[in-house]
């Protein structure tokens, strides 16, 4: 059974910072790796899709990488800004269970002091 | 956010009513999903559709009902539910159901009594 990891659950950064969030997963056979973000009370924007045969992905400040032997993700966001403050959650697509289907971590509750 | 709708975007109930969550995908796509999202837990995978045809349940207690009219529509009908069925519950479409990215709606907020 495919389990995902999110560590630390929150983190507080003042702004200007350069940051990285961390993903896990048991399973390495993942077809992708995405991140979202996610505001309270609100559903799941994508920031970033990396493909099992990608390494990274780039898209404006944010940054992410896959390690997929190490079972690894990590998002970097350059020049934090108050407006990154939210949720951030890392999902693998992959077969679990005979089924393909996206397994989510429980999140970093990213917080940017202005 | 425009492109995956909800209703309502908050819902109370009592543990005897019968209510139904609507999702609408203006996207074109061919793949539906419904998603628990509780407290501290990760997103749970609860229905999955494709071309209207239901492809998966996730041992989902008969007490949630999906229902898929169309391509565009989907909806998730709520009966004799219990006060820890309380979530947020997100829709979310894809152009496949392969890799492609899935769009989220904004979900809605279910508070049962």
């Amino acid at each position: 059974k495919q389990e995902v990891t999110q560590i630390p659950a929150a983190l507080s950064v003042p702004e200007g910072e350069n940051l990285v969030l961390n993903c896990s997963f048991t399973d390495s056979a993942i077809y992708n790796l995405q991140w979202f973000r996610q505001d309270p009370g609100k559903g799941l924007t994508s920031l970033l899709l990396i493909q099992s045969s990608q390494r990274e992905q780039t898209s404006g400040r944010l940054n992410a990488s896959l390690d997929k032997s190490s079972g690894r993700s990590t998002l970097y966001i350059a020049a934090s800004q108050p407006g990154d403050s939210a949720t951030y959650l890392c999902a693998v697509f992959g077969r679990d269970f005979g089924n393909e289907k996206l397994t989510f971590g429980t999140g970093t509750r990213l917080t940017i002091i202005p | 956010e425009t492109g995956v709708t909800q209703t309502p975007r908050h819902l109370v109930m009592g543990m005897t009513n019968k209510k139904s969550l609507k999702c609408e995908q203006h996207l074109g796509h061919n793949a539906m999903y419904w998603y628990k999202q509780s407290a501290k837990k990760p997103l749970e995978l609860m229905f999955v559709y494709n071309f209207k045809e239901q492809t998966e349940n996730n041992s989902v207690p008969s007490r949630f009902s999906p229902e898929c009219p169309n391509s565009s529509h989907l909806f998730l009908h709520l009966h004799t539910l219990q006060p820890e069925d309380s979530a947020l519950y997100l829709c979310a479409s894809s152009q496949d159901l392969s890799t492609d990215t899935q769009y989220f709606g904004p979900g809605t907020r279910l508070t049962v009594l």
